[in-house]
C-alpha cells in the first residue's frame, strides 16, 4: 500500500526568503506525486504533479518541486516565499493510473510566512 | 472555482441521527473521491467511485456508506452519528486518467458538527 509522510507539522519562514515543505513516499511502481494548497475554511487547490520526465516541475503562484527517486522525496519549493503563501499544503501519492487507484495524502503541513 | 459542487456546505446535527452529503463532479469526471479531514488532521480517504461503481475503499467506518448515480452524483451517507464524526466531508473528481494527470478536483466541504 503506498503512504505519504510530511515530517514538518509548521514551517515559518520569512518574506522573500526560499521555503522548502517536505515530503516523502512509498509506493510500489511507479510514484504519481502531487502538491495541494488548502485556505482556511476552503478545499484543497492543486498546485502541481509529477508524472514522469524531467525531476523539477513547475505549478502554481511560483511553487516548484523536486522529484528524487533514490531519496524517495518530493520537496515542495518557492525561490522567495510571499505572505499569501500562508496555508496548509499537502502532499499526496496515487499509486496508478487505473479508474482504481488510491489518491493518499499526507498529514499536512503548515506555512507561516511572516512579513 | 473547481466545478465539484457539494451540498450542504453546513449541517449540524445530534449524536444518533443519519445525514446525507451530496457531491456533482466536474462535467465529465466520472470518479468520485470521498475524503474526510477531522480538525487540524490530514485527509483520510474513504471510498472511491467510478461510473457508478466502487472502485476503493480507504478507512471508511460501518456506519457510513456511499453510491454514485447513473448522473455520476454522489452522496455520503453517515448514520448512528457520533461527536466524533464531526469533521469537514470532502468530495473531490477526476477526469478519465489516459495520461492526463490524474489530479484531483476538490469541492469546498460539507462541515458536518454533531452535537
Amino acid at each position: 500500500a503506498q503512504s505519504v509522510a510530511q515530517p514538518e507539522d509548521q514551517v515559518n519562514v520569512a518574506e522573500g526568503n526560499p521555503l522548502t515543505v517536505k515530503c516523502t513516499y512509498s509506493v510500489s511502481g511507479n510514484p504519481y506525486l502531487f502538491w495541494y494548497v488548502q485556505y482556511p475554511n476552503r478545499g484543497l487547490q492543486f498546485l502541481l504533479k509529477y508524472i514522469t520526465g524531467d525531476n523539477l516541475v513547475k505549478g502554481s503562484y511560483g511553487f516548484e518541486a523536486e522529484f528524487n527517486k533514490s531519496q524517495t522525496s518530493f520537496h515542495l519549493k518557492k525561490p522567495s516565499a510571499l505572505v499569501s503563501d500562508s496555508a496548509l499544503y499537502f502532499c499526496a501519492v496515487r499509486d496508478g493510473y487505473s479508474s482504481a487507484s488510491k489518491i493518499i495524502f499526507g498529514s499536512g503541513t503548515r506555512l507561516s510566512i511572516r512579513p | 472555482d473547481s466545478g465539484v459542487t457539494q451540498t450542504p456546505k453546513h449541517l449540524i446535527t445530534a449524536t444518533g441521527q443519519r445525514v446525507t452529503l451530496r457531491c456533482s463532479p466536474r462535467s465529465g469526471d466520472l470518479s468520485v473521491y470521498w475524503y474526510q479531514q477531522s480538525l487540524d488532521q490530514g485527509l483520510q480517504f474513504l471510498i472511491q467511485y467510478y461510473n457508478g461503481e466502487e472502485r476503493a475503499k480507504g478507512n471508511i467506518l460501518e456506519r457510513f456508506s456511499a453510491q454514485q448515480f447513473p448522473d455520476l452524483h454522489s452522496e455520503l451517507n453517515l448514520s448512528s452519528l457520533e461527536l466524533g464524526d464531526s469533521a469537514l466531508y470532502f468530495c473531490a473528481s477526476s477526469p478519465p486518467s489516459r495520461g492526463r494527470g490524474g489530479e484531483l478536483f476538490f469541492g469546498e466541504g460539507s462541515r458536518l458538527t454533531v452535537l
